[in-house]
């Protein structure tokens, strides 16, 4: 069964550093997403994506962060210059219309 | 703005018995409805998914889940509980322009006792 995944599974960096978080999509979906969960607390939408372009984005996703589907396999996640509150688990997400497949999330450390 | 309230943080459960989360949600249109299920230190999985029509919902896993509009709820249940079934269960609600963010709730942990 197809799945989504991501890469690295623990990403360790220090603050103000650059970090891009990677996600291979299911192959024939046409939406993906982002999305990250601070331990503890509720996953939180960052972005959708869609035809190339960014659909949706929170008041999270600021200037420091980015996406990016550089060859139409990958879709990644920039984060320019990480924050001690950047650390949490991002979770890609892939969807064909209507139901979001999530891949196993990339845990996030900044020091 | 779109929400939804899981009022219950933790529930333990007898293995065996049977289970439901409470889940109430807060959307202008018709919502587009779904339970994840989270193990530790894994991703989230669908268990099942509310669009239109049928309000029962079947899943996987034995679960189930009831769409009430009177009551903005979507509760899931299982007739009895296995003890693999401990993990956190999140309720979202698909909101947004096209197709669409998804808004979680805070979730619900569930807890096993043998």
């Amino acid at each position: 069964e197809p799945e989504v995944t991501q890469t690295p599974s623990h990403q360790v960096t220090q603050m103000g550093q650059e970090v891009i978080l990677r996600c291979v999509p299911i192959s024939n979906h046409l939406y993906f997403y982002w999305y990250r969960q601070i331990l503890g607390q509720k996953v939180e939408f960052l972005v959708s994506f869609y035809n190339n372009e960014i659909s949706e984005k929170s008041e999270i996703f600021d200037d420091q962060f980015s996406v990016e589907r550089p060859d139409g396999s990958n879709f990644t996640l920039k984060i320019r210059s990480t924050k001690l509150e950047d650390s949490a688990m991002y979770f890609c997400a892939s969807s064909p219309r209507n139901e979001q497949f999530f891949g196993p999330g990339t845990r996030l450390t900044v020091l | 703005a779109q929400s939804v309230t899981q009022p219950d943080i933790h529930i333990t459960v007898s293995e065996g018995a049977s289970l439901e989360l409470r889940c109430n949600y807060s959307y202008g249109a018709t919502p587009y409805l779904f339970w994840y299920v989270q193990s530790p230190g894994q991703g989230l999985q669908l268990l099942l998914k509310y669009f239109s029509g049928d309000t029962l919902v079947q899943g996987i896993k034995g679960f189930e889940a009831e769409f009430k509009r009177s009551q903005s709820s979507f509760n899931l249940r299982k007739p009895s509980v296995h003890w693999s079934d401990a993990a956190e269960y999140f309720c979202a609600v698909g909101a947004g322009t096209g197709f669409q963010k998804l808004v979680f709730g805070t979730g619900t942990r569930l807890l096993v006792s043998p």
